[in-house]
């Protein structure tokens, strides 16, 4: 069964801390994404990557950073966390064609 | 670019009745088509996708959708639906080109109420 593993279903963290989100797939996708999720707002794209050590910003890259040196591993990096950034997190990976695998979601609380 | 609109934000609806989710798009290239679904407290599973051929698609639980092209639309159909359906509904959308980096373009949303 293929799977999308995000490390957290729950994290709280303080105003200014720094935040690693992982995510782990075993698809060997090449394509991983790191989508936030709001009421009323869908999900919004803040992140993807195409390559290792690849990164492209989303729609709403600002406060958030990436990384991925390995292949099945994209991190999602909030350099110092603010209230506005409490959300719900989906980490996704996607072959070329047929849609994207998505994670459990880690919903963060900053308070 | 692509855009998504879910034009209901919450549809209730009785157990056993039919219903329609709708969604439109809008893109300056062609696009794949999808609708995912997700239960409370949990992330998104994939319902059903149109990638070409039939504009008909199905799920295995019942669902059916159908790509329009003239219209834009995709909306998503349910004969008679169950309590157990009760979810958000995402309608999204992604490019042709680009091997799937780009991503998909969600919809904003639509809640399914199943009323007993």
């Amino acid at each position: 069964d293929v799977k999308v593993t995000q490390s957290s279903r729950y994290l709280v963290k303080r105003t200014g801390e720094k935040v690693f989100l992982e995510c782990v797939q075993d698809m060997d996708h090449e394509n991983m994404f790191w989508y936030r999720q709001d009421p009323g707002l869908g999900l919004r794209l803040i992140y993807f990557s195409y390559d290792v050590k690849m990164k492209e910003k989303g729609d709403i890259p600002e406060g958030y950073s990436v990384s991925r040196e390995k292949k099945e591993r994209f991190s999602l990096i909030l350099e110092s966390a603010s209230t506005n950034q409490t959300s719900m997190y989906l980490c996704a990976s996607s072959p070329p064609v047929g849609g994207a695998f998505f994670g459990q979601g880690t919903r963060l609380t900053v308070v | 670019a692509q855009s998504v609109t879910q034009l209901d934000s919450q549809v209730p609806v009785f157990e056993e009745a039919p219903v329609e989710l709708r969604c439109n798009y809008s893109s300056s290239v062609s696009v794949y088509l999808f609708w995912y679904v997700q239960y409370p407290n949990q992330g998104l599973q994939l319902l059903l996708k149109y990638l070409s051929g039939s504009t008909l698609v199905e799920s295995i639980n019942g669902f059916e959708a159908e790509f329009n092209k003239s219209q834009t639309s995709f909306h998503l159909r349910k004969p008679s639906v169950h309590i157990s359906d009760t979810a958000e509904y995402f309608c999204a959308v992604s490019p042709y080109s680009g091997g799937g980096a780009d991503g998909l373009t969600f919809g904003k949303g639509t809640h399914l109420i199943i009323q007993p």
